[in-house]
């Protein structure tokens, strides 16, 4: 039981390039987020996806787009990237009986 | 004023110390309220989770709520080096979580 995993750890990116970053949970969860963490912002919603075949806009959407491909995978996709758009990026899955949310280990993302 | 209201410290204590965590919020439809544990890389893990008002302990940890009061609390007793990290408030109703910006705590040996 892995619980929530990322790919890539780590990734610098040029100014206009594209990249997905993956997101896999083996919890049966229906919802899954997208967050992005910078110094002195906390945690700020990107996405989310209540199940499969439903994405919502967060706090945060302009810049990115996700895709639910199934009930385990959440994808987020920086189509054009910036350098306000480096950060810290976590993906998440709600247990919903507790309505707890369980975090992967996360992405470091650098825009030059 | 936003949602979730959170000090960001950073917060030192000795070794041994009682730690006192606070968050306050404005939406009273918050139901459900977790502390989360960050430490430094890596992301964020539940260390308690409360439903409604009322105490809920863990060891040495112990998580209140007070509704009418629109506060929660996170206790650490007898703090350990290895509790140092940031530690995140978060609540819902029924909506996506709300966190806090999360508090940095060092505790010194």
């Amino acid at each position: 039981n892995a619980g929530v995993t990322q790919t890539p750890k780590f990734q610098v990116l040029k100014t206009g390039q594209s990249m997905t970053l993956q997101c896999a949970q083996d919890m049966n969860h229906n919802s899954m987020y997208w967050y992005r963490q910078d110094p002195g912002m906390g945690l700020r919603l990107i996405y989310y996806s209540a199940s499969e075949g439903t994405t919502d806009k967060g706090e945060v959407p302009n810049g990115y787009n996700v895709s639910r491909l199934n009930k385990r995978e959440f994808s987020l996709r920086l189509e054009s990237a910036a350098p306000s758009q480096t950060s810290v990026y976590f993906c998440a899955s709600r247990d919903r009986g507790t309505d707890t949310q369980y975090f992967g280990p996360g992405t470091r993302l650098t825009v030059l | 004023q936003k949602e979730v209201e959170q000090d960001p410290g950073p917060l030192s204590v000795p070794e041994g110390a009682i730690v006192s965590l606070n968050c306050t919020y404005s939406n009273s439809a918050f139901q459900y309220f977790m502390w989360y544990r960050q430490y430094s890389r890596k992301g964020p893990e539940l260390l308690m989770y409360t439903y409604s008002s009322g105490n809920k302990e863990d060891g040495r940890f112990t998580a209140q709520v007070d509704k009418s009061s629109k506060y929660i609390s996170l206790f650490i007793r007898d703090s350990q080096p290895s509790d140092s990290a940031t530690y995140l408030c978060a609540m819902t109703g029924n909506t996506p979580l709300v966190f806090g910006k999360g508090t940095r705590l060092s505790v010194i040996a």
